[in-house]
């Protein structure tokens, strides 16, 4: 079964204020992937993190991997309309070199 | 540049029809993977090709699915018979790769094929 949870399944937010989306995995990753899929569309890759606490950033993007290399954030500052989607994170687990994605956090974005 | 290229982009079709979805990977990429998308359950890994070759199908869900890649540029995910509970969209995505699941590069999606069995 899934073994990368995302967290929350859906977000509503109002155009300006921050999102964060969660991915948590029971076994170490080596890598996670980061990819946003707008409605009817289909997912696209923003960003892979590898090493353990790494940090990224993409303009209003900040991504990070957590120390212990099973959990991840995506921080969306001062959100717009044209972030509107859901987020997937992808990863390997180490265990059995699967690549497992988390079932998304659904952005919504209010006037 | 053209895309990873899915045919077709709708299918309706009745169960127990035989049901081929094709998708030509990026040019240059030997990193194959075809997924399907749910509501219930996300997206899922069926099965992925390095090389043309087969890496690893634990994700294909029953022998009513296979997948073939005879060559660089095209392959193709079979269902036969299909069941309504095949209704999905399912996409195809295409990466550079040594084949070595752990130095997985982006993947390029293609725009998916809307399956619906009716």
């Amino acid at each position: 079964g899934q073994q990368v949870m995302q967290i929350p399944q859906y977000q509503h937010v109002q155009e300006g204020e921050d999102f964060t989306t969660y991915c948590n995995s029971s076994t170490t990753l080596s890598n996670i992937q980061w990819y946003k899929q707008r409605p009817g569309g289909h997912p696209v890759f923003l960003i892979q993190l590898v090493k353990s606490g790494e940090v990224k950033k993409q303009k209003r993007l900040t991504f990070q991997f957590g120390e212990a290399k099973k959990n991840s954030s995506l921080h969306i500052t001062a959100t717009q309309t044209t972030d509107v989607g859901t987020y997937f994170c992808a990863g390997v687990r180490n265990r059995d070199d699967k690549i497992i994605f988390g079932k998304g956090t659904r952005l919504h974005i209010l006037p | 540049d053209a895309g990873v290229i899915q045919s077709p982009r709708h299918e309706v079709t009745e169960m127990g029809q035989e049901v081929t979805l094709r998708c030509k990977p990026i040019s240059g990429h030997n990193s194959l993977f075809w997924y399907r998308q749910t509501m219930m359950r996300g997206l899922e890994l069926l099965i992925y090709f390095n090389n043309n070759v087969p890496i690893d199908d634990s994700g294909m869900p029953e022998d009513r699915f296979s997948a073939k890649m005879p060559n660089a540029s095209f392959s193709t995910l079979k269902i036969q018979p299909s069941e309504p509970r095949d209704s999905a969209v399912y996409f195809c995505a295409s990466s550079t790769g040594t084949g070595d699941i752990r130095s997985n590069q982006p993947q390029h999606f293609g725009d998916g094929t809307r399956l619906s069995i009716l």
